[in-house]
C-alpha cells in the first residue's frame, strides 16, 4: 500500500535552536518528493522537490535530505525562527503517468517554536 | 500576483443546502484540483481536471461535483451538503505531469455544515 508517514505528529522548540522533522515512505514507482509548509489558515507552500538522484536540497534554513535506498527524507530547520512555527507535510509522488491520483499525502508534523 | 484565489474563505450552510466554491487561478495551469484537509488526515483528493473540459473522481468523490469549462476555472459543487462534509477545502493547480511539477494552492474554503 503507498503510504506516508510522517514524525513526529509534533513537535515544541525554543527559538534559535534546530530540529529535524522526519518522513518515511512506501511508494512506488517513486517520482519525487516534496516539502509543504502550511501556515495556520492558509494553503501548503512548497519548500523543496526532489527526485531519486538528489540527496539534499536547501532552501534558506530548510535542508531537506533523501535516502532514496531506505525510503526516508527528513527536513532540516537551523536557528528556527517564531515564523517557523506551522504544520511541515511530506508528500511523495508516484510515477504512474500524467494522472493526478499519484501524490499520496503525509498527515504532517505540527511545529510550534516558543520564544 | 494572485496565483490561486478560492472564495468564500468561510461558509456555514445548512443540511441539504446546496453552494459552488470557486476556484481560479492565472498561472496558465493545466491542472486542478480539490482537496479536502481534516483533523488528524492528510489531503484527500476529491476531483481533478487536466485541462479544459477534462474532469475525474479523485480518492472521495461523492458528495461533490465539478466542472471546468476554461483553464482558468474550476469550481465544486456540494449537491446537498451534509454534516460530514464539514471540512477545510484547498484547490491547487500545476504544469501538466502533476507528478513532476509543483502544485500551488490557494488559501482554502472553510466550511461548516449545521
Amino acid at each position: 500500500k503507498n503510504q506516508v508517514e510522517q514524525s513526529p505528529q509534533s513537535l515544541i522548540i525554543l527559538e534559535g535552536k534546530n530540529c529535524t522533522l522526519q518522513c518515511n515512505y512506501t511508494v512506488s514507482p517513486f517520482s519525487n518528493l516534496r516539502w509543504y509548509k502550511q501556515d495556520t489558515g492558509r494553503g501548503p507552500v512548497s519548500l523543496t522537490i526532489m527526485t531519486f538522484s538528489e540527496n539534499t536540497k536547501s532552501n534558506g534554513r530548510y535542508t531537506a535530505t533523501l535516502d532514496a535506498d531506505t525510503k526516508q527524507s527528513s527536513l532540516h530547520i537551523t536557528a528556527s525562527q517564531l515564523s517557523d512555527s506551522a504544520s511541515y507535510i511530506c508528500v511523495v509522488s508516484r510515477n504512474y503517468g500524467g494522472s493526478q491520483g499519484n501524490l499520496i499525502f503525509g498527515k504532517g508534523t505540527k511545529l510550534s517554536v516558543k520564544p | 500576483n494572485a496565483g490561486v484565489t478560492q472564495t468564500p474563505k468561510f461558509q456555514v450552510l445548512k443540511t441539504g443546502q446546496s453552494m459552488t466554491l470557486q476556484c481560479a487561478q492565472d498561472m496558465n495551469h493545466e491542472y486542478m484540483s480539490w482537496y479536502r484537509q481534516d483533523p488528524g488526515m492528510g489531503l484527500r483528493l476529491i476531483h481533478y481536471s487536466v485541462g479544459a473540459g477534462i474532469t475525474d473522481q479523485g480518492e472521495v468523490p461523492n458528495g461533490y461535483n465539478v466542472s471546468r469549462s476554461t483553464t482558468e476555472d474550476f469550481p465544486l459543487r456540494l449537491l446537498s451538503a451534509a454534516p460530514s462534509q464539514t471540512s477545510v477545502y484547498f484547490c491547487a493547480s500545476s504544469y501538466a505531469g502533476v507528478a513532476k511539477n509543483i502544485q500551488y494552492f490557494g488559501a482554502g474554503t472553510r466550511l461548516s455544515v449545521l
